[in-house]
């Protein structure tokens, strides 16, 4: 199994601000994603982080708000954008291998005041 | 589109109690995975299996048992003897393509 990090693992952050959240991989995998997780909810996918090429994003979700850049096989960043209350979440990183078992990174819990 | 329906919003049971967690899917894919996930309080997806649709073997794992009928559309998780560590969210989500998508996940709260 990929072993993922975040950064950071929680912040608290201001109304009309930007955090750049960091996923990092311990090897080279095919596939990364971001999920949201608002509170007391589920999971919804984001976007799909393509390596090379522009993220493709799920509907109800847009580059200008979430920015994604994913330089190489091992990194991906996502930018919450502008932020509001709205967007107190926890935001999960996920990557697949070639095995297409799917394993999360450890989330980072976002709180906007 | 796929979907996935975890009707048991919160499950609470004594400790030691068997428990059973239900999961029904709607997919029109023919080839597709089902897994299950758990998310203790400290906020982790951790994964717990992974299932072929074409393997409806019932499959055991220690204290953890799943049970996957097609006909049913079904992949239900089994607790035996449960413990006070057990205690979490778990999610029933499915894949088809790449895209996985989950239910809205049971809270499960075992007490001593």
């Amino acid at each position: 199994s990929a072993v993922i990090s975040q950064k950071p693992s929680r912040d608290i952050c201001q109304r009309g601000t930007s955090l750049t959240i960091q996923c990092q991989v311990d090897s080279q995998v095919t596939m990364m994603f971001w999920y949201r997780q608002q509170p007391g909810q589920s999971l919804t996918l984001i976007a799909t982080a393509n390596q090379g090429s522009e993220a493709t994003y799920e509907s109800g979700f847009v580059i200008d708000k979430f920015p994604i850049s994913r330089p190489n096989l091992t990194f991906s960043t996502l930018t919450v954008s502008n932020m509001s209350p709205e967007d107190s979440s926890i935001y999960l990183c996920s990557v697949t291998s070639g095995s297409s078992e799917q394993y999360f990174g450890p989330g980072t819990r976002l709180t906007v005041t | 589109a796929q979907k996935v329906t975890q009707a048991q919003t919160e499950i609470s049971v004594v400790e030691k109690e068997d428990v059973t967690l239900d999961c029904v899917y709607e997919t029109r894919d023919t080839t597709y995975y089902l897994f299950w996930y758990k998310q203790p309080p400290s906020g982790e997806l951790v994964f717990l299996i992974r299932r072929n649709s074409f393997d409806e073997q019932n499959e055991i794992s220690g204290r953890y048992s799943w049970n996957f009928q097609k006909s049913t559309s079904s992949f239900n998780f089994t607790i035996t003897a449960s413990q006070v560590v057990d205690s979490a969210v778990y999610f029933c989500a499915i894949q088809g393509a790449q895209k996985l998508v989950f239910g809205q996940g049971t809270r499960l709260t075992i007490n001593p």
